[in-house]
């Protein structure tokens, strides 16, 4: 079965560089969320978008912008990078058909190490 | 906002049975997962719970939710060494954004 893709799955950067992160869904899944994950800490809620409209965020700095284009994939911009920004980036997308289970399903992750 | 608690580590002998606990705030959380992560790996949906029910088996494991006093457990029965990784609890909230807890690191000694 098809499964959320995350590229790329490892990517190194300096300071104050800018990367994005590219999350493809799970074929007919409408929603995207995105998560980040620091050393030895639980996955934080960054941003969400249904239908390619944000529908909702959590602790993504100014910095990150997202968003979610027309076939469904969504791409995690960030600018200016910091140390702390070094984390394993998820995303995980679901279906919102009522009829379904609203489980979110999670990629690999990216992990982004800023130097 | 939504607190989820877990202890942080567990450590069990081969073949016992294993027992996560996890508390959490928001009491209109609809599902409530489990999700397993192995070291540098991704997150692994292990099993959920829908938020009207108080228990579920899925083959080793046995979720309990107690919603009125807003506790979540995860039994894993028979535990394996490969049963070793990190278990996050993880209610959804409304629009489906999970909140997860610290993570329990369960170590499983031959």
């Amino acid at each position: 079965a098809a499964g959320v893709i995350q590229s790329p799955r490892h990517l190194i950067k300096e300071k104050r560089e800018t990367a994005t992160l590219k999350c493809y869904p799970i074929p007919r899944h409408d929603t995207v969320y995105w998560y980040q994950q620091g050393p030895g800490q639980d996955p934080q809620f960054l941003i969400s978008f249904y239908e390619k409209m944000q529908s909702d965020k959590g602790s993504i700095p100014d910095r990150f912008s997202a968003q979610q284009f027309s076939d469904y994939h969504s791409e995690l911009n960030m600018s200016s990078l910091e140390l702390g920004d070094s984390a394993l980036y998820f995303c995980a997308s679901r279906s919102f058909d009522r009829s379904s289970l609203a489980t979110q399903y999670f990629g690999p992750g990216t992990r982004l190490t800023v130097l | 906002g939504e607190d989820v608690e877990q202890s942080l580590f567990l450590s069990v002998r081969e073949g016992d049975s294993s027992v996560i606990n996890c508390t959490y705030t928001d009491s209109s959380s609809t599902y409530l997962y489990w999700y397993k992560q192995e070291p540098g790996a991704g997150l692994q949906l292990l099993t959920y719970i829908f938020s009207n029910m108080d228990m579920k088996q899925d083959q080793r494991l046995t979720v309990l939710l107690n919603k009125k006093d807003k506790h979540l457990s995860l039994r894993i029965a028979d535990t394996q060494t490969g049963d070793s990784a990190i278990y996050f609890c993880a209610p959804s909230t409304w629009g489906g954004k999970l909140i997860f807890g610290q993570g329990t690191e369960l170590s499983v000694k031959p």
